[in-house]
């Protein structure tokens, strides 16, 4: 079955400074790739996804890149700022199916002031 | 705003009991599937509901049942709790025809 590694699992900055995540999967057929942000207490936010037959998506600060010759793909948050505090989560669509996704273990990312 | 709403939001069951979970997709979301998060873990997908049936299901046992109503709203059944079953139960929603999965704020399971 798929697998998916992510790492870091924890991840420190200084406000203002970039942060990179970075995730694998081991299933090539793989074609849907989403980002959840969760914050405590609260269930998981999708914050940008992005699909097989395109190679970077950008959405403000928040960028995801994918190659899948090499079957990784990457959240990078610019200009990060401390309500960027929180676990972010990849994760990849099992068998095409978008309902049935595999999470990596997470990355705590914590935004110093 | 998630577009979907859980209940109960907190729970305590003892060992050997049952406990039912509830989801509530806004309109627009006819399909549903459940994870459970343990403490420190990503999700894990136990099962997904389309028209009523169960469509995929994930690793686990058949403790593990579900249910989903005409309105698309979503029941989980977990029987003979186990500690193991502590975690977060997340239900996602989503068109079938969009793909996106949002997230519920989840119920939270101890058992002791």
């Amino acid at each position: 079955g798929e697998n998916v590694e992510q790492h870091p699992s924890t991840l420190s900055v200084q406000e203002g400074d970039s942060a990179v995540i970075k995730c694998t999967y081991s299933d090539s057929a793989s074609n849907y790739f989403p980002w959840y942000k969760q914050e405590l207490g609260k269930g998981p936010q999708l914050i940008i996804d992005i699909r097989s037959n395109v190679g970077e998506k950008k959405d403000q600060r928040i960028a995801v890149t994918l190659n899948k010759t090499a079957k990784h793909f990457s959240l990078h948050i610019t200009e990060t700022q401390p309500e960027d505090s929180a676990v972010y989560f990849c994760a990849v669509a099992y068998g095409g199916s978008q309902g049935n996704l595999i999470f990596g273990k997470g990355t705590k990312l914590s935004v110093k002031p | 705003d998630a577009g979907v709403t859980q209940s109960p939001t907190h729970l305590i069951k003892t060992r050997g009991q049952q406990v039912t979970l509830r989801c509530s997709p806004k309109s627009g979301h006819d399909t549903v599937s459940w994870y459970q998060q343990a403490l420190g873990q990503g999700p894990q997908f136990i099962f997904q509901y389309y028209e009523e049936e169960e469509r995929q299901r994930g690793n686990f046992p058949d403790r593990f049942s579900g249910h989903q109503f005409p309105n698309y709203s979503s029941e989980l059944n977990v029987n003979a709790l186990l500690l193991g079953d502590s975690a977060l139960y997340l239900c996602a929603v989503g068109g079938s025809n969009t793909g996106e999965l949002f997230f519920g704020e989840g119920s939270r399971l101890t058992v002791l």
